[in-house]
């Protein structure tokens, strides 16, 4: 069973406008999240995290917000630059283990 | 530059032989992990060490062996007894304890024939 689910497998965005990326977990116990990139054939890079004390981090052009309510965090990017088009990983803290989203492939277009 | 090398960056090997995968870090992390990663699916965890000379099996251990002999390397044995062995798999560490952000490698590539 998928505890930290990434619904879309893939997201084409313009040049300049907003990315929004969602994530959806189970577990109501997980209480630190963390956002990764990933390009082809390298390993995944650190973008931003959150803890479930609050509702937004912000960090330049990128926010994380979190529901916990709806046990749901999504990832803004803002404006989107081409160099953004990546897979993005989303991940859960769980007994200090990260758990994976399957994660999504943004394309931003020219 | 501190940071995180595997070796090879691609690896092939024949059906029934046992593989090493390199994995060195002088980050002076503590903790380091083995990950995963198939086409459409997120990491999965395969071993993780918190310390020297100590390591746990993550999800997927069956058909793999590490050793953490030193803080520095971490490397992982991909068995015969693994059904499924060709993979990108992924070395990472960080710092021990609390909600430390993953490092990662580049990756290996390896190709089972």
């Amino acid at each position: 069973d998928q505890q930290v689910k990434q619904n879309s497998p893939s997201l084409s965005v313009q040049e300049g406008r907003i990315s929004i990326l969602n994530c959806d977990y189970t577990n109501s116990m997980f209480d630190y999240f963390l956002w990764y990139k990933k390009y082809p054939a390298e390993g995944p890079t650190f973008l931003i995290s959150i803890s479930s004390i609050k509702d937004k981090n912000e960090d330049g052009r990128f926010t994380v917000f979190l529901n916990k309510s709806a046990k749901h965090l999504s990832l803004h990017i803002v404006p989107s630059q081409p160099g953004d088009s990546a897979v993005y990983f989303c991940a859960a803290y769980s007994n200090y283990q990260l758990i994976w989203g399957a994660g999504t492939k943004l394309i931003i277009k020219p | 530059d501190g940071g995180i090398t595997q070796s090879p960056k691609y690896l092939f090997r024949k059906e029934g032989q046992n593989v090493t995968l390199s994995c060195e870090q002088n980050l002076n992390h503590d903790a380091m992990y083995w990950y995963r990663q198939d086409p459409g699916q997120g990491l999965r965890l395969i071993y993780y060490s918190q310390i020297v000379n100590d390591f746990q099996k993550g999800d997927i251990a069956e058909g793999y062996s590490v050793s953490r002999e030193k803080k520095e390397s971490f490397p992982l044995t991909v068995t015969s007894a693994q059904k499924n062995p060709t993979a990108f798999y992924l070395c990472a560490s960080s710092r021990r304890g609390g909600y430390n952000e993953q490092f990662f490698g580049p990756g290996t590539r390896l190709t089972v024939l």
